[in-house]
């Protein structure tokens, strides 16, 4: 069965500093894989896909996730975060059997503190 | 920018009674889902339409939840009765037809059961 794990409940880090938000990732087939955010009260905002082709995917907001197969994992980073991406983050995969139905992780809740 | 449009936000409703939540997905999209998202956890997949037939209902509990989208257009979830356990966030989301394709969410119904 298709799953994702989203190991850190929470991560903190300071304005200005590069942010990491962990993925790892189980399918059967190639996997397709998802960011969204989530802004409290708010629906869920996509950020970013992995399909195929480059292991680096630049998203929206200047996020961007690394594909790694050999690790299962699929990482959003951003260079220098702002307090702004102060969020709930999901990573998600496709299932395999379903009309793309997705899979959710549990959610990470990133603070940016100034 | 075209949205998924939900209502109500805001639900609060006794045990045994019945709600429904509304959801008009963003125009020309073919596929509209509805999630359920308990408090600290990511979404769940409860009932997928591909234009107004039910493609994946297997999380849906059937005793008490039904879905329709008559037209292929827009959507109504239903609960009857209402349990304690169903107090959630009920997230809608819409998609084109083409495979792999990012969901788009509406910003939710927050139903609280007392």
């Amino acid at each position: 069965a298709q799953s994702v794990a989203q190991p850190e409940d929470q991560v903190n880090v300071a304005e200005g500093n590069p942010l990491t938000v962990k993925c790892t990732y189980s399918v059967s087939g190639n996997p397709y894989l998802f960011w969204y955010v989530q802004y409290p009260n708010r629906g869920l905002q996509f950020l970013l896909k992995y399909i195929t082709g480059d292991n680096l995917v630049k998203g929206s907001y200047g996020f961007e996730a690394e594909f790694n197969k050999s690790q299962t994992s699929f990482h959003l980073k951003k260079p220098s975060a702002l307090v702004s991406d102060s969020a709930l983050y999901f990573c998600a995969v496709r299932d395999a059997g379903g009309y793309n139905k997705l899979i959710f992780g549990a959610g990470t809740r990133l603070a940016v503190h100034p | 920018e075209a949205e998924v449009a939900q209502s109500p936000r805001y639900k609060i409703t006794e045990k045994s009674q019945a709600v429904a939540f509304w959801c008009d997905p963003i125009s020309g999209h073919a596929t509209l889902y509805w999630y359920r998202q308990i408090l600290g956890q990511g979404p769940e997949l409860l009932v997928q339409f591909q234009d107004e037939s039910v493609v994946d209902d297997s999380q849906l509990p059937k005793d008490r939840f039904s879905a329709e989208r008559l037209k292929g257009v827009d959507s109504t979830l239903k609960i009857q009765p209402a349990e304690l356990g169903d107090s959630a966030m009920y997230l809608c989301a819409s998609s084109p037809r083409r495979p792999h394709n990012e969901q788009f969410f509406g910003p939710g119904t927050r139903l609280t059961v007392l």
